[in-house]
C-alpha cells in the first residue's frame, strides 16, 4: 500500500523567508514522488517530480525538494518566499501504472 | 485553448437526481484519471482509464460509474446522487507517458447535493 503524509495542514512564512512544506511517505517499492500546486479556484499544477535519477530535484518557480529513502520523506523547499506562492501544495506518491495518491494538502500563506 | 475541459463548472442535484461530469482532453493523453477533491482530505481517485475502451476503479468508486468511448472523453456519472458526493470533481490526463504520474489537470466541477 502506498501513502504520504503531509505535516502541516497550514503554514505561514513571511515573504523572504524559508518555505519548508513537509511531506513522508509509505510503499513497498521504490516510489515516483511529486509535489503538485493549487491555486484558488483552479486545478492542479505539477512543481517537480523524483523518479531515482537524483536525490534533489529542482522544480518550477524556484521550489525544490530532497528525497531521503532513511527519513521516507519528500520535503519540498524555496529558499525565499513571495507573495506569489501563497497556495495550497500536495504531495503525492505512485511507483507503478496509474495510480497516484495524494497528501491531505498545506495550504502556504505568505505574510508581507 | 489546448487542455483538459470540464463542464459543467457548477451543479446543484437534488438526493436521487442523476448526472453526468463531462471531460474532454486535446492533448492526445492516453490515461486519463477522475478525483474528487474534499476539505482535509486532498484528492482521491474516483476512477482512471488507461487507455480508449478500459476503466478500472480507484480509491472511491462507489455510487459513480465511468466511460471513456474514445480517446478525448472520459465522463463520470452519478446515477443517484447523495449529499456524501457534494464535492470538487477534477479531471486529469497524463502527460508523459502512461505511469509517469505527470497530470494535467481541469478547472474542477462544483457538485452539490442537497
Amino acid at each position: 500500500a502506498q501513502s504520504v503524509t503531509q505535516l502541516g495542514s497550514h503554514v505561514s512564512v513571511s515573504e523572504g523567508a524559508l518555505v519548508l512544506l513537509r511531506c513522508n511517505y509509505s510503499s513497498s517499492v521504490p516510489p515516483y514522488l511529486f509535489w503538485y500546486v493549487q491555486y484558488p479556484n483552479q486545478g492542479l499544477q505539477l512543481l517537480l517530480k523524483y523518479t531515482s535519477a537524483a536525490t534533489l530535484v529542482k522544480g518550477i518557480n524556484g521550489f525544490e525538494a530532497e528525497f531521503k529513502k532513511s527519513e521516507t520523506s519528500f520535503h519540498l523547499t524555496k529558499p525565499s518566499a513571495h507573495m506569489s506562492d501563497a497556495a495550497e501544495y500536495f504531495c503525492a506518491v505512485g511507483n507503478n501504472f496509474n495510480k497516484f495518491y495524494f497528501g491531505s494538502g498545506t495550504k502556504l500563506n505568505v505574510k508581507p | 485553448n489546448a487542455g483538459v475541459t470540464q463542464t459543467p463548472k457548477f451543479q446543484v442535484l437534488k438526493t436521487g437526481q442523476s448526472m453526468t461530469l463531462q471531460c474532454a482532453q486535446d492533448m492526445n493523453h492516453n490515461s486519463m484519471y477522475w478525483y474528487r477533491q474534499d476539505p482535509g482530505m486532498g484528492l482521491r481517485l474516483i476512477y482512471y482509464s488507461a487507455s480508449e475502451g478500459t476503466t478500472d476503479k480507484g480509491e472511491v468508486p462507489n455510487g459513480y460509474n465511468v466511460s471513456r468511448l474514445n480517446k478525448r472523453e472520459f465522463s463520470l456519472r452519478l446515477e443517484s446522487a447523495a449529499p456524501s458526493q457534494t464535492s470538487v470533481y477534477f479531471c486529469a490526463g497524463e502527460t508523459g507517458g502512461a505511469g509517469t504520474g505527470e497530470l494535467f489537470f481541469g478547472e474542477g466541477s462544483r457538485l452539490t447535493v442537497l
